[in-house]
């Protein structure tokens, strides 16, 4: 079964950048596995911020990047802000057939 | 704008049924596969189920498979979730969510076969199954 693995928490000065990583038990991640990333602030449903690796929505700030970094899946935030506090997930595409969550980073602002 | 609203959510016994709804505008409902997704209180997000733009295939994650049934009504544009025989463990919040590609005519454009994506996400249903 495929799982994708994610880093649980980190924690990100303001004005400071991070890197969060989402890599698959089952090899390197691709952009065949078409990454997502999702922002899920508590009390509130998941927000697409990239799609396909590396694509944003109108609505994704410009400050959050997605890309391949090494063998994972990677988003980057540059200039962190209070409100990016929030839980981010990702999700990969298997040619199985089926989509995989990580298990979620936390990420702070502090 | 695309807007998904879910509903029928409450608290039920284990063992017993309940069906959520999931309200689609702003867009061709029938151009689009649909997803639902969960989340147990304090966990992540858990892939359910999804059901293919033209309602003729449905998948199940293997811990609802053969209790929960996906299905849609495009005279309503609306989703459906029915889920049977439910147990404590299912208690969680539901999320419907909308696959990005566009697909009529028995293809889909903007990714292959086992492409896996949601692009807009509802508000969420509660469900509650305890004694």
């Amino acid at each position: 079964q495929a799982v994708a693995t994610q880093e649980p928490s980190l924690t990100v000065s303001p004005g400071g950048t991070v890197t969060l990583t989402c890599g698959s038990i089952t090899g390197t991640v691709t952009s065949g596995h078409f990454p997502y990333w999702f922002q899920q602030k508590p009390g509130q449903a998941p927000r697409t911020l990239i799609y396909d690796t590396s694509k944003r929505h109108s609505w994704t700030p410009a400050r959050f990047s997605g890309s391949l970094l090494g063998d994972k899946a990677a988003l980057t935030l540059s200039g962190a802000q209070p409100e990016d506090e929030a839980d981010y997930y990702c999700l990969l595409s298997y040619s199985g057939g089926r989509g995989v969550f990580g298990g979620g980073t936390k990420l702070t602002v502090l | 704008q695309v807007h998904l609203v879910e509903s029928g959510g409450g608290v039920v016994q284990p063992g017993r049924s309940l069906r959520l709804s999931c309200a689609a505008s702003g867009f061709t409902f029938s151009n689009h596969a649909m997803h639902w997704v969960r989340q147990a209180p304090g966990k992540g997000l858990e892939w359910v189920a999804v059901v293919s733009y033209n309602g003729g295939s449905q998948d199940y994650a293997d811990s609802v498979r053969g209790r929960f049934t996906v299905s849609r009504d495009f005279s309503k544009n609306t989703l459906y979730l029915q889920m049977d025989s439910l147990r404590p463990e299912d208690t969680a919040m539901y999320y419907c969510a909308r696959d990005p590609r566009f697909c009529y005519g028995g293809s889909c454009q903007g990714g292959p076969y086992y492409y896996f994506g949601m692009d807009v996400w509802g508000q969420g249903a509660t469900v509650t199954v305890s004694s």
